[in-house]
Parts: C-alpha cells; structure tokens; sequence
C-alpha cells in the first residue's frame, strides 16, 4: 500500500517561501507511469490544483501560479518537494501531495493521498 | 482550460435516498474523470475512476456514469458514512476539480 507524507513548516511568513517535502513509502517512484501532484484547499473552499510533475521531468502547473512555482522529485529519497515563492495570506491552505497514474495508453486520477499539512501565510 | 461546472453545491437527503450529483466540462473530456469523497479533516478518497469503473473496497451503491462532457454520481440508498463532500476531477487535459458538493443529512 503507497502512503504520502507531508512536512514543512506550519507558518510562512508573507513574501517567503512556502516548502514542503512529500515522502512516499510502501512504492518506488522511479517509475515514469505516475505523476506525482501538490494540491490545496483553503480554509472552507474546494479543492485546487496546484502542479504535478513525472519523474522524466515533465511538470505541469495551474496557470494561476505557475510564476512562484516549483515541483521537483528526489527518487533516491522518494521524495518530492513543492516551492512556492512570494506567498500572501491568500496562500494560507491545507496543502496536499497525492500520486496520479498509472499513465500508458490511458491516464488514472489522484489514487493515493497524503493526509494533508495546514500551512498559515502569517507575519 | 477545462472549466468543471458540478451541481448542486449542496444537498439535503435522508438515510436510504438516491442521490445524483453531477459534473459538466467546457469541453470533450472523453471518460477521464474521477469522482471524489472527502469527509471534514481527512483527505479525498478516490471512489470512482475513467468516469464508471468503481474503486476497488468501495460500496456498491455508489456509481458513476457520463462521457464527453456529462457525469453523474449516484449513490443508490444514501447511508450515515456518506454524509460528506464529493468532487469530480477531471484529468483530460492538466487537472481541474469541480467545485463540490456537500451532501447534508436532512
């Protein structure tokens, strides 16, 4: 069974740099048939995507944030990582990594999530 | 980008109902839609996938259906645990979620 794992600091002050690192554990991520996915959800709101990366390097991100964004993947750790830079108070979220795939003639969804990490955009 | 309209944003029902919720795209997304459950403090978890297909350990009574640009999800006999917020995620192009919906006892 894949499980995710996020960490990262829980406050971010405005302007900084949001990072956090998902581990995954019980699947190797070596594979290029999984896109490895950041998500978020705002206080009360609904769920939105924020990128997703394949191991070949191929990443992919909404295009409201695509200019602060970076998803990068260390498959010696199984790891990926998301950085978003500049953050305000409107990036405060419960921010969520998930594994999308397997990708070959047809594509999968978001199959395993992490449990989820409340970040606050604070001074 | 796909725009996924979902309604109704928000429902009332009763234990033992039928409930339909529906997803609509911008444009032609063939079958590559899932369907989505999240209860308060937990993550989504995946019910349905390629629009139809049942996610291996889900009940019976939830299914999905629709192709193109029309998707249903419905719950067959609506029961205690089901009361939660349900999203469609379409992955034709990028990914985009609906925007919801909550499912309320009534």
């Amino acid at each position: 069974q894949v499980q995710l794992q996020e960490s990262g600091p829980g406050l971010v002050k405005p302007s900084q740099t949001l990072s956090l690192t998902c581990t995954v554990s019980g699947g190797s991520m070596t594979s290029d048939n999984f896109y490895w996915t950041w998500i978020r959800q705002r206080p009360g709101k609904g769920l939105e995507y924020i990128g997703y990366r394949f191991n070949s390097g191929d990443t992919y991100s909404n295009p409201s944030l695509k200019s602060r964004l970076e998803i990068s993947i260390d498959t010696s750790k199984n790891q990926f990582f998301l950085n978003l830079n500049s953050v305000t108070a409107a990036d405060t979220a419960i921010y969520y990594c998930a594994r999308g795939g397997p990708c070959g003639r047809d594509c999968y969804p978001l199959d395993f999530w992490g449990q989820g990490i409340l970040v606050t955009v604070s001074s | 980008d796909i725009q996924m309209t979902q309604s109704p944003s928000s429902l009332s029902a009763s234990v033992g109902d039928r409930v339909t919720i529906t997803c609509r795209a911008s444009q032609g997304i063939r079958n590559d839609l899932g369907w989505y459950q999240q209860k308060p403090g937990e993550a989504p978890k995946r019910l349905i996938f390629a629009a139809s297909s049942l996610q291996s350990g889900v009940p019976s009574r939830f299914s999905g259906s629709g192709s193109g640009t029309e998707f249903t999800l419905t719950i067959s006999s609506l029961q205690p645990e089901d009361f939660a917020t349900y999203y469609c995620l379409q992955h034709h192009s990028y990914l985009t979620f609906g925007g919801g919906t909550k499912v309320e006892l009534k």
